[in-house]
C-alpha cells in the first residue's frame, strides 16, 4: 500500500496548455504539501494544507492553484504552462505540528513544457 | 527569508571512507530533520532532531544538532554503495506551522 500516491508519475505538455497532478495519501496525516523540485535538486514548497485549509502559499505564480477536497486529497492544476515550470512536483504529508516526525513524500511528477 | 546551506554540493568517496555533511542556517530552529534522496527517487525522511546538543545514531549514521540550534551535521562511517545519494537537511523554525525549508543538499557519489 502506497502511503503518499502522485498521479501521474511522467507529464509531458506543451507550452500554454492546463495540467492537473493528484495527490491522496492513506497516513492519516492532517497537513498536504507541494513541493517544487528543480534541475539543480533544490526543494522548495509551494503550498500547505492543513484539513483542507491553506496555510502556507509561498511566491508562486497564481497559474498554479491547489485544491483539497478533503484532508487525504491534494490537487494542484496548472494554467498556461511555460517552459520554466519544467521540473519535478512532490507531494508530502505530516502530522500537524512541528516535532511530530517527518514528511512522508510521494514519488514525484516529472513535468516536462516543451 | 530563512536560508538553509549545506556543505559540500558534491562528494565523491571511495567504499569505505567516511563521509560528512554540514547544515548551516541564518536563524536559531526549532528542530531540524534529514532526508535522503536516492537517484530519481524521492526525499524519505532519516531523523529528527530537536534539543540543542543532541547527537543521535542510525547505524552507520550519526547525527548533531548544534548547541545555538543553528547547525547540524550527518557522519557517515564506512561508506557503502547503497549510502549513494542526495542528503538534504530540513529546518523548522518556531511558529512556522511545521513549514520545512529544506537545504540545499550534498550530493554523495560512493565507488567501489
Amino acid at each position: 500500500d502506497t502511503a503518499v500516491s502522485q498521479t501521474p508519475k511522467y507529464l509531458v505538455t506543451q507550452m500554454g496548455n492546463d495540467k492537473s497532478i493528484k495527490c491522496e495519501q492513506n497516513l492519516g496525516h492532517d497537513t498536504m504539501y507541494w513541493y517544487k523540485q528543480d534541475s539543480k535538486k533544490f526543494l522548495k514548497i509551494m503550498f500547505s494544507y492543513n484539513n483542507k485549509e491553506l496555510i502556507i502559499n509561498e511566491t508562486v505564480p497564481n497559474r498554479f492553484s491547489p485544491k483539497s477536497p478533503d484532508k487525504a486529497h491534494l490537487n494542484l492544476h496548472i494554467n498556461s504552462l511555460e517552459l520554466g515550470d519544467s521540473a519535478v512536483y512532490f507531494c508530502a504529508s505530516s502530522p500537524w505540528g512541528q516535532g511530530h516526525g517527518g514528511y512522508t513524500f510521494g514519488s514525484g511528477t516529472r513535468l516536462t513544457v516543451v | 527569508g530563512q536560508q538553509v546551506m549545506q556543505i559540500p554540493q558534491y562528494q565523491h568517496v571511495q567504499e569505505g571512507e567516511d563521509f560528512t555533511t554540514y547544515c548551516n542556517s541564518s536563524t536559531t530552529l526549532s528542530n531540524i530533520q534529514w532526508y535522503k534522496q536516492r537517484p530519481g527517487g524521492h526525499p524519505v525522511f532519516l531523523i529528527q532532531l530537536v534539543k540543542s546538543g543532541e547527537v543521535k545514531k542510525q547505524k552507520r549514521l550519526t547525527f548533531q544538532f548544534g548547541e545555538a540550534k543553528k547547525n547540524s551535521s550527518l557522519h557517515i562511517t564506512a561508506t557503502q554503495t547503497t549510502d549513494v545519494g542526495t542528503y538534504f537537511c530540513a529546518a523548522a523554525n518556531t511558529g512556522t506551522a511545521s513549514k520545512l525549508t529544506f537545504g540545499t543538499g550534498t550530493r554523495l557519489q560512493v565507488t567501489l
